[in-house]
C-alpha cells in the first residue's frame, strides 16, 4: 500500500495568516493526490484534485501543488470557517489511501 | 443535486452481521464507481472499498478484506456493504462516496451523511 504521511499533525493560526500543509506519498503518484477539509460532525468535502485543480465551488484562497511524492495545501489567507481538519489522498492505483489529518487551530 | 443516504448502522455484538445500504439520486448511478469510507471515532479516514460503475470490479482494505462485501444494484440506485465477522474495532461512522470516474478509482466528489456502527457486547 502507498503510505500517506501529513505535517504537522495540527497547527496554531490566526484569521488572515497564510498556512501550508505537506504530504508525502511512500512512493511516486505522479498528480493523483486530493484534498480534503472535514467540519466536525460532517463528511468531508472535496477541495483539490490532480494535486492542484480546484474543485468547482472552492475557494480561491486554497490552492495546491506538487508531484511525485511531495505534495502541498497552502490556504492563502485563512478566514474564521477554516479552522478544521484537512486530509490528503491519492489514488494512484486501485487501493486509495489517506493521510493522518492536520488540524488547524485558532492560536 | 447530488444526494447520497446511508442507513443500517447501529448496535452489534462481536462476530455478529451488518448490512449497510446507501440510496443514491440526483446523478446517473449506473455511470460511477462507488466507495464507502469509514472513520473511528476521533480518528481520521479509512478506505474500506470500492465497486465499479457495473460492479465488475470490486476491491477491499486488507483490513477487511474476507469479512466485507460491496455490491451494488443499479436498478434500485442503491449501494450495499455486508460486513460479517464484525470486531470492535470496525466501531466507525461508515461513508458512502461517489467516484468522480466509472471504473478507475480516483477522488471523491460527493458523500452521504455517514452512518454510526459499533461493534459491543
Amino acid at each position: 500500500d502507498i503510505q500517506m504521511t501529513q505535517s504537522p499533525s495540527s497547527l496554531s493560526a490566526s484569521v488572515g495568516d497564510r498556512v501550508t500543509i505537506t504530504c508525502r506519498a511512500s512512493q511516486d503518484i505522479i498528480n493523483s493526490l486530493a484534498w480534503y477539509q472535514q467540519k466536525p460532525g460532517k463528511a468531508p468535502k472535496v477541495l483539490l484534485y490532480g494535486a492542484s485543480r480546484l474543485e468547482s465551488g472552492v475557494p480561491s484562497r486554497f490552492s495546491g501543488s506538487g508531484s511525485g511524492t511531495d505534495f502541498t495545501l497552502t490556504i492563502s489567507s485563512l478566514q474564521p470557517e477554516d479552522f478544521t481538519t484537512y486530509y490528503c489522498q491519492q489514488y494512484y492505483n486501485d487501493l486509495p489511501t489517506f493521510g493522518q489529518g492536520t488540524k488547524v487551530e485558532i492560536k | 443535486q447530488v444526494q447520497l443516504v446511508e442507513s443500517g448502522g447501529g448496535v452489534v455484538q462481536p462476530g455478529r452481521s451488518l448490512r449497510l445500504s446507501c440510496a443514491a439520486s440526483g446523478f446517473t448511478f449506473s455511470s460511477y464507481g462507488m466507495h464507502w469510507v469509514r472513520q473511528a471515532p476521533g480518528k481520521g479516514l479509512e478506505w474500506v472499498a470500492v465497486i465499479s460503475n457495473d460492479g465488475s470490479k470490486k476491491n477491499e482494505a486488507d483490513s477487511v478484506k474476507g469479512r466485507f462485501t460491496i455490491s451494488r444494484d443499479n436498478s434500485k440506485n442503491t449501494l450495499y456493504l455486508q460486513m460479517n465477522s464484525l470486531r470492535a474495532e470496525d466501531t466507525a461512522v461508515y461513508y458512502c462516496a461517489k467516484d468522480k470516474a466509472d471504473v478507475a478509482v480516483t477522488f471523491f466528489d460527493y458523500w452521504g451523511q455517514g452512518t454510526l456502527v459499533t461493534v459491543s457486547s
